[in-house]
């Protein structure tokens, strides 16, 4: 079945640094990779997601890339600010849309100014 | 906008005791899972449901059970809690491809 592996566990950097977030997955038939963002003592939040047939998408200072040979997917936040410290999660799933998915371990990100 | 409910924010229960968890949407979607969250093992998929009355085990059934009888209410079981299933526990349903979550259940099992 699929795995899906993150790195780095943890991530510092300071106030407008930008910081990236790595996925590799293992089922080549994957086709849906979400990123989520989970705040203390909430349920995660939907940020971004890209499909398989597109290789990057953007939204204001969050952008995902997807490199569907090497099998990764990666997220990266321009001009970090503090209120972006939190956990984030990268999932994936070979199934159609609507389906169950697969997440990494998490991300956790601090931002500090 | 998308809207998952979840009955409880917090929940303590002693051992052997029988736990129902609710999850409610209100956005007519078919598919609707409960995860749970530990810290180092991040997410794991218990049950899901395509639609009522049909059920999928996940990655870690064992000591749960799931009822799905209205379209927008998917419920977790603890048939006989234990201690090991203190945990974060997360509904979430599907819009236009995409899982969005519940704020989460944090039960504690005594």
């Amino acid at each position: 079945g699929e795995n899906v592996e993150q790195h780095p566990s943890t991530l510092s950097v300071q106030e407008g640094d930008s910081a990236v977030i790595k996925c590799t997955y293992s089922d080549s038939a994957s086709n849906y990779f979400p990123w989520y963002k989970q705040e203390l003592g909430k349920g995660p939040q939907l940020i971004i997601d890209i499909r398989s047939n597109v290789g990057e998408k953007k939204d204001q200072r969050i952008a995902v890339t997807l490199n569907k040979t090497a099998k990764h997917f990666s997220l990266h936040i321009t001009e970090t600010q503090p209120e972006d410290s939190a956990v984030y999660f990268c999932a994936a799933t070979p199934g159609q849309a609507g389906t169950a998915l697969i997440f990494g371990k998490g991300t956790t990100l601090s931002v500090s100014s | 906008d998308v809207k998952v409910t979840q009955s409880s924010r917090y929940l303590v229960k002693r051992t052997g005791e029988k736990v129902f968890l609710e999850c409610v949407q209100d956005m007519d979607h078919e598919n609707m899972f409960w995860y749970r969250q530990d810290p180092g093992l991040g997410l794991r998929l218990i049950y899901f449901s395509y639609d009522v009355k049909m059920k999928e085990k996940g990655d870690i059934p064992e000591g749960y059970s799931v009822s799905r009888e209205k379209k927008e209410r998917f419920s977790l079981i603890l048939e006989s809690a234990s201690t090991n299933q203190t945990s974060m526990y997360l509904c979430a349903s599907i819009r236009q491809g995409s899982q969005y979550f519940g704020p989460g259940t944090r039960l504690t099992v005594l």
